[in-house]
Parts: C-alpha cells; structure tokens; sequence
C-alpha cells in the first residue's frame, strides 16, 4: 500500500511568521499535488509538480518536487490569516489511472 | 477550470434509510469519477474509482453493498448510501477526470454533508 506522510498534522503559527509542510513517500509518484480545503468545501487545486526536482512559487508559496518523485514540501513565507485552512499532499502513483494517494493533511492556523 | 457538481450539498436522514448523492461533470465529459470520504479534520479517504459503463473499484474495506456507485454517463456518477447509520455520516466529496487528460488533471465537487440520525 503506498503511503503519503505529511507533517505537521497541527501547526498554529503568528502573523508574519514562515512554515514548511513536508509530504514524504518511499514510492515514487508520476505527479504530485497539493491542495488547500476550506470547512465545508471541496479541495482546491493549488499545484501540480511533475518532474523531480521541480520548484513552483505562487506568491508567498513556494512547492519543491523531490529529485527523486518521492517527496515534496510547501514553504510559506510571511503567512497570513487569510492563509488558514487544511492544506493537503496528494500524489499520482504511474499506472493507477490518476487515483490519488492523499496525506494525512496539514490544519494551519494563522493568527493575528 | 472544468466545474464539478454535486447535490445535494447537505442533506438530513433518518437511519435505515438511503440517500443518494449525485456528482456531475458540467463542461467536460468525465470518463473517471472518483468518490471519497471525509471526517472532520482529517484528509480524504477514497473509497472507489468508477469508469463510464463499467463496475465501480472499491478500496480494501469499503462495502460495496453499502456504498452503491453508479456511472451510467460520462458526466454523473451517483453515490447510494443504503440502509444508512449514524456512523456513514460524513463528508463525501466527488472529482472527475477527462482520460484524454494528463492523470493528474481531475477537478473536486464541493462535496455533500451526510448527516444519519
């Protein structure tokens, strides 16, 4: 069974402040996305990193690929209140038909 | 972006009953609809893989008895919760996918808030 293990599962930072969220595999994966998940709502859809070694910045976020497909993190800098919310690793493992293998999650609290 | 739908967004039942919870693809043909399950703040679970025509993949210990999929067209899918418990309750949340696309390219339903009395 593939596992994904993203950490940390709680994280409760000031204003202001920079944070990492780690997602971590022994298998190798195809693609791999994050998401962000407001109460109530489905998944949305931030990045999508393909090859290794791969890094996206959207604004404050920046998302690195592994070298090795097996790993990815997601780095905010100055996080914000309006940042809070259930941040989400999922990978594409090859030939799966794109099902993918979510994380455990990351519940981020940005305070004032 | 492609936009999925689902409905209904929440819905109250009594258990022993079924409810159906429909998820559609509105401006692309979906030949893959995934269906998973959500507890409150924890990440997704999925529970089955449908393609169009054919019989629903379900994940090691999700009944399929209990959980009735259907994809009859290559834009709804439809999720039966039968003979339901306090216990189904939950947030069920849908995506699709377009085979003609890269694997990674699905798009998520807002999601349904099962609530079992």
């Amino acid at each position: 069974t593939q596992l994904l293990e993203q950490s940390p599962q709680f994280l409760s930072i000031q204003e202001g402040e920079n944070l990492t969220v780690y997602c971590n595999s022994s298998s190798v994966f195809s693609s791999l996305q994050w998401y962000r998940q407001e109460p109530g709502e489905g998944p949305v859809l931030l990045v999508t990193v393909v090859t290794g070694g791969e890094v996206k910045k959207l604004k404050r976020l920046t998302f690195q690929f592994g070298d090795a497909r097996k790993d990815s993190s997601l780095h905010i800098t100055a996080a914000q209140p309006g940042d809070t919310g259930l941040y989400l690793c999922a990978g594409v493992s090859f030939g799966q038909g794109g099902k993918l293998i979510f994380g455990q999650g990351t519940e981020l609290s940005v305070k004032p | 972006g492609a936009v999925v739908s689902q409905h209904p967004s929440w819905v109250i039942c009594k258990s022993g009953t079924s409810v159906k919870i429909e998820c559609r693809s509105l401006d692309f043909q979906a030949t893959t609809m995934f269906w998973y399950r959500q507890f409150p703040k924890q990440s997704l679970m999925l529970m089955a893989t449908s393609n169009e025509g054919s019989k629903a993949t379900y994940e090691q210990g999700v009944e399929k008895d209990k959980f009735l999929i259907n994809h009859a067209s290559l834009t709804l899918s439809t999720l039966t919760v039968t003979s339901a418990h306090p216990e189904d309750s939950s947030f069920y949340i849908c995506s699709a996918r377009d085979w003609g696309l890269p694997s990674y390219e699905q798009y998520f339903g807002p999601g349904t808030r099962l609530t079992v009395t």
